[in-house]
Parts: structure tokens; C-alpha cells; sequence
């Protein structure tokens, strides 16, 4: 079954520290992988797309890496700033174009 | 600018009573679909669509239709609502459904109770 798994579900960090969230997937064929940061009560918005054939793709302070050997990708954040509270969904596509949608990991940074 | 418009916003209605959720995009999309986001779940792919008059089932398709006649247009029906349909509904486009540049846009979301 084609499943997204993302851990921690929740994370608090103060605002300045680094921080990194997992994805773990069993999509295959897997044709690329998105992390989206939805703000509460907004649209999910694009941070990063990854084909299998990329290990890193950087988007300000957030850095995203794949391993499609392992199934598995991380966010890393850098230099939390209180407009980082959000949630974080790791989405895979198949190679059938259909997107599978992890559960979300909610940050919240404190001043 | 380049988006997807929702409407309404915020919605609460009573059991049975038929409404329409309006979702369209100035992108010039082909793919459209609606989606449903419940705490714990993550999204749902309700309904898609392929193109004009295209349109498929999601993963959770019951108690929903939709309807494709325009390019830009993809609204997502409630023929009778039921308070297991209380949720927040995300309605997003894309250029096409394969590829990296295939970049899907959400719509700001629209929260609907079913009291």
C-alpha cells in the first residue's frame, strides 16, 4: 500500500534553533516528492520538489534531501523564525501522477 | 496573479440541505481536484479531473460530486450533507499530472459544518 509516514506529529522549538522533519514512504514507482508548508487555516504552499535522481534541494532556510534508496526525505530548518509555526506535509507522486499526502508534522517556534 | 479562488471561505449548514463549494483557477490548468483535510488524516483526494468533461474518483468519493464544464471552473457538490462531511476542503490545480514542474496550487480552503 502506498503510505507517507512523518514524524515527530508535533514539534516546539525557541525561535533561532534548527530543526529537522522525517518522511518515510513506501510510494513506488515514485516520481518526485514535495514538502509543503501550510499556514493554520491556509492552502498548503510549495517548498521543495525532489526527483529520485536528487539527494538536496535548498529553499532559503529550508533544505530538503532525499534518499530514494531508503524511501526516506527530511526538512531541515535553519534558524527558526516565529513565522515557521505551520504545518509541514511531505507529498509523494506516483508515476500514476496521483498524490499521496503524509498526516502533517505541526511546528510551533517560541520566542 | 497566478491562483486558486475558493468560495465560501467558511460554511455552515444542516443535514440534507444541497450545496456547491466553487473552486477556479487563472492558470489555465488542465488537472483540478478537491480534497478533504481531517486532524489526524492528512488530505483526501476527494475528486479529479483530467481536462473539460473529465473527471474520476478520489479516495473518498461518497456523498460528493463534481462536474468539469469549463476549463477553469471544478465545483465540488453535496447533494445531501451529512455531519461526517464536516471538514476543511481544498480544491488545487496543476498544469498536468506528471513531472516535477507540475507544481499543484491550493486554494485557501473552505471549513464546512454539517450541524
Amino acid at each position: 500500500k502506498n503510505q507517507v509516514e512523518q514524524s515527530p506529529q508535533s514539534l516546539i522549538i525557541l525561535e533561532g534553533k534548527n530543526c529537522t522533519l522525517q518522511c518515510n514512504y513506501t510510494v513506488s514507482p515514485f516520481s518526485n516528492l514535495r514538502w509543503y508548508k501550510q499556514d493554520t487555516g491556509r492552502g498548503p504552499v510549495s517548498l521543495t520538489i525532489m526527483t529520485f535522481s536528487e539527494n538536496t534541494k535548498s529553499n532559503g532556510r529550508y533544505t530538503a534531501t532525499l534518499d530514494a534508496d531508503t524511501k526516506q526525505s527530511s526538512l531541515h530548518i535553519t534558524a527558526s523564525q516565529l513565522s515557521d509555526s505551520a504545518s509541514y506535509i511531505c507529498v509523494v507522486r506516483s508515476n500514476t501522477g496521483k498524490l499521496i499526502f503524509g498526516q502533517g508534522t505541526t511546528l510551533q517556534v517560541k520566542p | 496573479e497566478a491562483q486558486v479562488t475558493q468560495n465560501p471561505r467558511y460554511l455552515i449548514t444542516v443535514t440534507g440541505k444541497k450545496l456547491t463549494v466553487t473552486c477556479s483557477q487563472n492558470m489555465n490548468h488542465e488537472y483540478m481536484s478537491w480534497y478533504r483535510q481531517d486532524p489526524g488524516l492528512g488530505l483526501r483526494q476527494i475528486y479529479y479531473s483530467m481536462n473539460v468533461e473529465v473527471t474520476d474518483k478520489g479516495d473518498v468519493p461518497e456523498g460528493y460530486k463534481v462536474s468539469r464544464k469549463e476549463k477553469r471552473n471544478f465545483p465540488l457538490i453535496l447533494e445531501s450533507p451529512s455531519p461526517n462531511q464536516t471538514s476543511l476542503y481544498f480544491c488545487a490545480s496543476s498544469l498536468g499530472t506528471l513531472g516535477p514542474n507540475t507544481e499543484a496550487f491550493f486554494g485557501q480552503g473552505t471549513r464546512l459544518t454539517v450541524v
